[in-house]
């Protein structure tokens, strides 16, 4: 069974600070999505790595894609209020790429 | 931004009824997928749909869930006779390409009494 851990799972920060989230696996993926989800509100792609060792940013968010396509990681730069929200990962199930495999997110809080 | 949409937002119904929950998905998109989130638990995988027909189904997927398109932009899911454990949000999600890069719709949370 393939899974996906995101750690930590809550996150209380000051705004300003930095940050990172991880996303880790022992299972190889194709591709590896972050998304971003309000409460009772549907989760909204932020960004998709495909290639081991990829860097993508996204404005002040810095993702990155492990080498080995196990893991990834979501740094956020000088984090603000409007960045709270729960963060999951999610990754198409390998041999069979029809559906999502999710974790079970982070959830982060910015205090003013 | 086309987006894609869900009604309705809440619906609350008796254990045994039937429900229907309805998505427009995004207009060029020809990739689609039924998801649920029970409160405080992972987003699961339920169905996805391409050229008319299932593609893929978890185990969840039973006998009493059916999904449709009745026409070219309506995609719906059915839960036949609602259980308790059937309260969830659900999710509705769409693709233009191949089966990644999903778009989700902001969900029905779905209440059964």
């Amino acid at each position: 069974t393939q899974l996906l851990e995101q750690s930590p799972q809550f996150l209380s920060i000051q705004e300003g600070e930095n940050l990172t989230v991880y996303c880790n696996s022992s299972s190889v993926f194709s591709s590896l999505q972050w998304y971003r989800q309000e409460p009772g509100e549907g989760p909204v792609l932020l960004v998709t790595v495909v290639t081991g060792g990829e860097v993508k940013k996204l404005k002040r968010l810095t993702f990155q894609f492990g080498d080995a396509r196990k893991d990834s990681s979501l740094h956020i730069t000088a984090a603000q209020p409007g960045d709270t929200g729960l963060y999951l990962c999610a990754a198409p199930n390998a041999g069979n790429n029809r559906k999502l495999i999710w974790g079970l997110g982070t959830s982060l809080a910015v205090n003013p | 931004e086309p987006e894609v949409t869900q009604t309705p937002s809440h619906q609350v119904t008796q254990m045994g009824q039937e429900v229907i929950l309805r998505c427009v998905p995004i207009s060029n998109h020809l990739y689609f997928y039924w998801y649920r989130q029970i409160l405080g638990q992972k987003v699961e995988f339920l169905v996805s749909f391409y050229n008319n027909e299932i593609s893929e189904k978890s185990e969840i997927f039973d006998d009493q869930f059916s999904v449709e398109r009745p026409d070219g932009s309506n995609f719906t899911l059915k839960i036949r006779s609602t259980k308790l454990e059937d309260s969830a949000m659900y999710f509705c999600a769409s693709s233009e390409r191949g089966w990644t890069e999903a778009f989700f719709g902001q969900g029905t949370r779905l209440t059964v009494v």
